[in-house]
């Protein structure tokens, strides 16, 4: 089992270019999240999912958008890059229901924006 | 919402010390994990702990949800265990609120 894979492990965009990034999971997890994590700070969280077809906005939306078409993937878009998102981008699962909520981490996405 | 706030937020310990970090939070929760961020970047969880206590080898965690803080306990550390420790608490919607975490750098 591969876990929780995201694409791509680094990128650099200019300001106004837009990118995807992917995050997989094979756990069968109903739950899924994105959060950036900046220098001297915890992790944020941007968006998150809790199943097939749902999103909703966490802590810091602005500027990103999100899908989960599969259960499997969680996608998030940046429309226009702007230097403020440089970050490094991790996504998270959890398997929803029974009595374990441990949050399952990606190795996460080195952005930068120029 | 809720708040999380960790200490200290730098300790650097000499390999076979114990240490013991802590985790307050600002309301009541029923979700609080803590975390290890290793020097590459990799966050594992350690502990699924909204109360009581549990171990897991060296690491052990307490967290006492009516006075509304956590202890992370590590004994005899390795410098394998160097890297951030992240407390996140949060309620029914397993939405996570981290704190800013502990650096610990465990010295040979």
């Amino acid at each position: 089992n591969a876990g929780v894979t995201q694409t791509p492990k680094f990128r650099v965009l200019k300001t106004g270019q837009s990118m995807t990034l992917l995050c997989a999971q094979d756990m069968n997890h109903e739950y899924m999240y994105w959060y950036r994590q900046d220098p001297g700070m915890g992790l944020r969280l941007i968006h998150y999912s809790v199943g097939e077809g749902t999103t909703a906005k966490g802590e810091v939306p602005d500027g990103y958008n999100v899908s989960r078409l599969k259960k499997q993937n969680f996608l998030l878009g940046l429309e226009s890059a702007a230097p403020s998102q440089t970050s490094v981008y991790f996504c998270a699962t959890t398997l929803r229901g029974g009595p374990s909520y441990e949050q399952y981490f990606g190795p996460g996405t080195r952005l930068t924006v120029t | 919402g809720i708040q999380v706030e960790q200490s200290p937020p730098d300790l650097i310990l000499q390999e076979g010390a114990n240490s013991t970090l802590r985790c307050n939070f600002s309301d009541s929760v029923n979700n609080l994990q803590w975390f290890h961020q290793n020097p590459w970047g990799q966050l594992i969880n350690l502990f699924y702990i909204p109360s009581g206590t549990k171990q897991n080898g060296r690491l052990s965690a307490t967290t006492v949800a009516t006075e509304r803080y956590s202890l992370l306990y590590i004994s005899s550390s390795q410098t394998t265990d160097s890297g951030v420790y992240f407390c996140a608490a949060g309620g029914a919607t397993n939405k996570l609120i981290f704190g800013t975490g502990t650096l610990l750098a465990v010295q040979p």
